[in-house]
């Protein structure tokens, strides 16, 4: 039972280019986190999505950044225009559906990230 | 807005020794989730332990155990007999109570752990 894959594991872009990151989430999972991770700092909430739909992306930036979770294939996170700050690690996390107040918490798995270096 | 603290930015411990990591947090909720992760240097988050605010005891998972206070909103993690293995970055994470469908985590900086012999 595979967990949940992301690729690639490194990205190279040169400022200026587009970088897409792909999350294939734990299966069974409909729902998709994405997080940052800075040089030296925890990890920050992105964006969260069930399939077709973005349900919070409080944490995404307004610009240049975008995500989705289509029905069928992984999910993307698209950085457009890439500058030297966009360089992290950023990381795709999965879990199921959660039924209700008695279900306790969502364990969200979380892939091994992919390490994004902008030139 | 919820909030998650680590004081600690390194620690180390040698060998089957025992070490205690620290974490607060700030939250107006009254029912939340605690959790303990580790990212060793492969980078992969691997939960290590959580707590339900709800529940007065003290989660344990083999080695590892919490000290949850919940008035002081302190959640400090306890590695007993540590090992080489245990060398990695910890985080503490925040998840607020069930809200419909999220279960956004919150992280602290974290604390990173070397295990010596």
């Amino acid at each position: 039972n595979a967990g949940v894959m992301q690729n690639p594991r490194h990205l190279v872009r040169r400022r200026g280019q587009e970088a897409r990151l792909r999350c294939s989430p734990v299966k069974g999972h409909s729902h998709v986190y994405w997080y940052r991770q800075l040089p030296e700092e925890g990890l920050k909430f992105m964006v969260y999505l069930q399939k077709e739909n973005i349900i919070d992306e409080s944490g995404m930036p307004k610009e240049r950044f975008s995500a989705e979770f289509p029905k069928e294939g992984p999910s993307i996170l698209r950085i457009q225009q890439v500058v030297r700050g966009d360089s992290a690690a950023y990381f795709c996390a999965s879990s199921p559906l959660r039924q209700g107040p008695s279900s306790g918490a969502n364990v969200l798995t979380f892939g091994a990230g992919s390490r994004l270096t902008v030139l | 807005a919820q909030t998650v603290t680590q004081s600690q930015p390194e620690m180390s411990v040698q060998e089957a020794e025992t070490v205690t990591l620290s974490c607060t947090y700030d939250t107006s909720e009254s029912n939340y989730y605690l959790f303990w992760y580790k990212q060793p240097p492969s980078r992969q988050m691997i939960l290590v332990i959580r707590q339900e605010a709800y529940k007065q005891q003290n989660a344990t998972e083999n080695r590892f155990s919490v000290n949850f206070q919940k008035a002081a909103k302190s959640f400090s993690l306890k590695i007993s007999d540590s090992q080489l293995g245990d060398t990695a970055m910890y985080f503490c994470a925040f998840m607020r109570p069930y809200t419909g469908t999220a279960s956004k985590l919150t992280f602290g900086t974290g604390t990173r752990l070397q295990v010596t012999l």
